[in-house]
């Protein structure tokens, strides 16, 4: 498998504009989670869907962010308006889910996001 | 009650040294620790992973020590290599949730 797979791998936009990133998980597993990594914060769980349904979006940090997963093997994160402070590397992880278990989660290899 | 509390921000270790990074947590219901390696320009993989149930696992070079009543574990690289050299994540979680709660991080430099 070729991992989770992230697109693009930089975008670099201006302020105000929409930016939507996205991500392919890896074939089977069914839990998708979106991260934000900066400096200062960390990295942050910004979402988490299970077979497709959003399960916590406690850490989307305002209604700019959006976060959808039409299918299995698909999902997008939308920021619009975009601002400054919203640059930062963005991730895209998957794990298989086993019951009762907690799973290993595969990162992306990221999008590093910059608003001008 | 969430948090998981790093330490150091940053470590210099030389090659051949013994690194070593600390993580205190509060909720006792936390039951699954592990460890997540960053490599500049790479998403964290996972590392080396623990549960409550024992005090200490090691895989190679890497070693989690676990204290079930001080609530803190850590993580230990013998013989440090360049190689480590990378930003190295703790996290937790309990009951087969999903959802990790990640510590600070920590940067290790392994100098020769």
């Amino acid at each position: 498998d070729a991992g989770v797979i992230q697109s693009p791998r930089h975008e670099v936009t201006e302020m105000g504009q929409e930016v939507t990133l996205r991500c392919k998980p890896i074939s089977g597993h069914d839990y998708l989670f979106w991260y934000r990594q900066t400096m200062m914060r960390g990295l942050e769980l910004l979402i988490y869907f299970n077979n497709n349904v959003p399960i916590d979006d406690s850490g989307m940090p305002e209604d700019r962010f959006s976060a959808k997963m039409p299918n299995a093997s698909f999902s997008t994160l939308k920021i619009q308006p975009s601002e400054p402070r919203d640059s930062a590397v963005y991730f895209c992880a998957s794990s298989p889910g086993r019951a009762g278990i907690t799973d290993t989660q595969y990162f992306g290899p990221g999008t590093r996001l910059t608003v001008l | 009650q969430q948090q998981v509390k790093q330490s150091p921000q940053s470590l210099i270790v030389q090659k051949g040294g013994i690194s070593i990074i600390n993580c205190a947590y509060e909720n006792t219901a936390f039951d699954y620790f592990p460890w997540y390696q960053q490599f500049p320009g790479k998403g964290p993989a996972l590392l080396i992973a623990i549960r409550p149930d024992v005090s200490e696992k090691k895989e190679g070079r890497f070693t989690i020590s676990f204290n079930k009543s001080a609530k803190q574990f850590s993580l230990h690289i013998m013989d440090s290599q360049p190689g480590d050299s990378a930003t190295y994540f703790c996290a937790a979680n309990y009951g087969g949730n999903e959802k990790l709660t990640f510590g600070t991080g920590t940067r290790l430099t392994i100098i020769p």
